[in-house]
């Protein structure tokens, strides 16, 4: 069983769309992210939620809306898809308690044309 | 979150010792050291962390200087799946909710 999935794994979209990936993980973890791999392959953080509640927003765009359903999902939605978007997305969980593994998943490879 | 500096990529041969270095100079007392690797089109896994003390653990070893300004991770026979990105990263004691990622080492093995 996959700890921490995501889908699509790869997503090819035209300018100007809206696309969602979902993710899911069955560890029972309280937290979740997404981060985000340029082409340069720096990893950054975007959103974290803990227990369905938004807890870290690093500045992006509104564009991006992730939702929680419940704590075990983490979706992220993009309207209006731009060039710039085209990355890697990585969802991830972690438990609750500080300094403690962070699980990632295989990541998104999404591509606007 | 503290920044960390680590060698943009190094090489090793197959089933030798690696020793990824790792400079921390402005982490503060409460700061927990993680690695964390990404192999080629994964997403990161976890390696390994500690506080003061030196850690072991069925991937790698993590040594860290006694003033805790630099650390080591250790890896004792390196495969060619061990061949990946490797970071360094600092977590507050209080479990800052994200990690940050800096540019890491990518490791090169040799068969």
């Amino acid at each position: 069983d996959t700890a921490v999935s995501q889908t699509p794994k790869y997503l090819v979209t035209q300018m100007g769309n809206d696309k969602s990936i979902k993710c899911e993980q069955n560890l029972g973890h309280d937290t979740m992210y997404w981060y985000k791999q340029d082409s340069k392959k720096f990893l950054k953080i975007m959103f974290s939620y803990n227990n369905k509640e938004l807890i870290i927003n690093e500045t992006v765009p509104n564009r991006f809306s992730p939702k929680s359903p419940d704590k075990a999902h983490l979706n992220l939605h993009i309207n209006s898809l731009e060039l710039g978007d085209s990355a890697v997305y990585f969802c991830a969980s972690s438990p609750r308690e500080p300094n403690t593994e962070a699980f990632f998943g295989q990541g998104t490879r999404l591509t606007v044309v | 979150d503290a920044k960390t500096t680590q060698p943009n990529s190094m090489e090793s041969n197959e089933e030798e010792p690696v020793h990824l270095p790792c400079n921390h100079s402005t982490i503060s007392g409460t700061d927990y050291i993680h690695w964390y690797r990404q192999l080629p089109s994964q997403g990161p896994e976890y390696v390994i962390h500690g506080l003061t003390s030196n850690v072991n653990n069925r991937m790698a070893s993590l040594a860290i200087a006694e003033d805790r300004k630099s650390s080591t991770l250790i890896l004792h026979r390196a495969t060619l799946r061990d061949a990946a990105v490797y970071y360094c990263i600092l977590r507050d004691k209080g479990g800052s909710e994200k990690l940050v990622f800096g540019k890491g080492t990518k490791l090169t093995v040799n068969p």
